[in-house]
């Protein structure tokens, strides 16, 4: 089975600075996806990031980029120009590429990371 | 779009009750989701759907917990009897995963509002 480890219960970082999250994990699987979510108090959770494991490129979205590290089995989360609109809780997420069919795909998650925006 | 649509957002029962959750994907999402989340957790994944089929409920205790998908659309979540641990917010996903090709695509699930459930 699959596990995510996210170590940083809280972060805070001021306002337009830079922050970066942490994930681990742990699979034996060689292909499958990554996933950083947002999860602001009205518990909707926003997809923030995806990065396809085969994929050397980092992905970047605007001004969240990931570092992704398959062979140390860490992919971070990096908030450029941190806004107060992006306080919230932050999740990593694995799901498995290796199905067929009517294979499962649910999203493994971390215990997440609350992100705290000092205006 | 419409986005994935739950109700009730907030439902508050004593321990032995029962209780039932509904959703509804996101129109043309064949593969439906319920995630658990525990305070302070990330959500844990109870049961998939594959149109009205069961792909995984390895994690669903199902003793007292119930799914089902008629007619492959709409769902609904049922606990009997609840206990204090059953707390959690109840989140409902969907996606338009493409049935029966190998090597997932690159495809998203789209959560819903979630259910805010308190067991007292």
């Amino acid at each position: 089975a699959q596990t995510v480890t996210q170590s940083q219960p809280e972060m805070s970082v001021q306002e337009a600075e830079t922050v970066t999250l942490s994930c681990t994990y742990d699979t034996s699987e060689s292909d499958y996806y990554l996933f950083w979510y947002k999860q602001p108090p009205s518990r909707q959770m926003i997809l923030v990031i995806r990065q396809e494991a085969y994929k050397q490129q980092n992905a970047t979205e605007n001004r969240f980029s990931v570092n992704f590290q398959k062979a140390a089995k860490s992919f971070s989360l990096k908030i450029s120009d941190s806004q107060l609109g992006d306080a919230a809780m932050y999740f990593c997420a694995y799901r498995s590429a290796e199905w067929e069919g009517g294979g499962a795909d649910g999203l493994t998650f971390g215990k997440g990371t609350h992100l705290i925006i000092q205006p | 779009e419409a986005g994935v649509a739950q109700s009730p957002r907030y439902k508050i029962i004593e321990k032995r009750q029962s209780v039932a959750f509904w959703c509804n994907p996101i129109s043309g999402h064949a593969t439906l989701y319920w995630y658990q989340q525990i305070l302070g957790q990330g959500p844990k994944l109870l049961i998939q759907f594959q149109n009205n089929g069961v792909v995984d409920d390895s994690q669903l205790p199902k003793d007292r917990f119930s799914a089902e998908r008629l007619k492959g659309v709409d769902s609904t979540l049922k606990i009997q009897p609840a206990k204090l641990e059953d707390s959690a917010v109840y989140l409902c996903a969907s996606s338009h995963r493409p049935p029966g090709l190998a090597g997932a695509p690159a495809y998203e699930q789209y959560f819903g509002p979630g259910t805010r459930l308190t067991v007292t």
